[in-house]
C-alpha cells in the first residue's frame, strides 16, 4: 500500500540532545512537508522540499534542520538549539506542479524529558 | 503576507444541530483551497480540494463552498462521530501549504 511513513510515534529527549525524526514516503511524490503542531493549534511550517538536493525554510526553522538527499526520505534533525520543541511533528508530501492535496503521515510525539 | 484565518477556535453542537465552520484568507493569487478533518493523535486526512469561486463539494454530512475570500464547512445533522478538528489550508505557487489554526467540533449526543 502506498503512504507516507512516519518513525517513531512516540520520542522522549534529553535537553541538549539532538533527536532526528524518520519520514519516508512511496507515492513517488516530490514534495514533501514538515510541520509542528501545539495544542490546541493549527500546523505550523517548518521546512519543505520540493525537489532532491534542495529545500526551503517555512515559518519557524530556527532549531531544526533536513536533508533530502532521496525522493522518498525527509528526516527532520530537533536540535538543542530548538529551546521548547515538545510537539506534535506531522510530516506530508504531494505532488508538485499541479493542485494536489498533500498527504499526511501520523505524526511523531516529541517530549523532552 | 499570505494567512488563512479560521472561526470559530472550537464549536459544541448537539448531534443533528447544523452548522458552519468559516476559513478566509488573504492569499494573493489563491489557486485552490482544502478542507482536512484530523482527530486527536493523529495526521489530516483529506477531505476535499476547492478550485475556483462558485465551487462546491459534498461528502455525507459536509459540504464545503468557496468565495473569492473565504470557504465555509457547512455541516449538516451533524452525529458525534463528526466530532474533529477541522484544518483548511492554501497552497503557494512557492510550494508552501498554509494552514489555517482549525476548528475543534465537538458534537453530543
Amino acid at each position: 500500500d502506498g503512504g507516507i511513513t512516519q518513525s517513531p510515534k512516540y520520542l522522549f529527549r534529553k535537553e541538549g540532545q539532538n533527536v532526528t525524526l524518520s519520514c519516508e514516503q512511496n507515492l513517488n511524490h516530490d514534495a514533501m512537508y514538515w510541520y509542528r503542531q501545539d495544542p490546541g493549534q493549527g500546523l505550523r511550517l517548518i521546512y519543505y522540499s520540493q525537489i532532491v538536493n534542495d529545500f526551503q525554510k517555512g515559518d519557524i526553522a530556527e532549531g531544526y534542520s533536513v536533508s533530502r538527499e532521496k525522493k522518498e526520505s525527509f528526516p527532520l534533525t530537533v536540535t538543542s538549539a530548538q529551546k521548547n520543541p515538545t510537539a506534535f511533528y506531522l510530516c506530508a508530501s504531494r505532488l508538485t506542479g499541479s493542485l494536489t492535496e498533500a498527504f499526511f503521515g501520523q505524526g511523531t510525539r516529541l517530549t523532552v524529558v | 503576507e499570505d494567512q488563512v484565518t479560521q472561526s470559530p477556535e472550537a464549536l459544541r453542537l448537539q448531534e443533528g444541530e447544523s452548522s458552519s465552520l468559516n476559513c478566509s484568507y488573504t492569499v494573493s493569487g489563491l489557486r485552490g483551497l482544502f478542507w482536512y478533518r484530523q482527530d486527536p493523535g493523529k495526521g489530516p486526512e483529506f477531505l476535499f480540494t476547492l478550485y475556483s469561486a462558485g465551487e462546491e463539494k459534498e461528502k455525507e454530512r459536509l459540504k464545503a463552498t468557496l468565495t473569492k475570500k473565504e470557504s465555509f464547512l457547512h455541516i449538516t445533522a451533524p452525529k458525534p462521530e463528526d466530532s474533529a478538528t477541522y484544518l483548511c489550508a492554501a497552497p503557494r505557487n512557492t510550494g508552501k501549504l498554509i494552514f489555517g489554526q482549525g476548528t475543534t467540533l465537538q458534537v453530543k449526543p
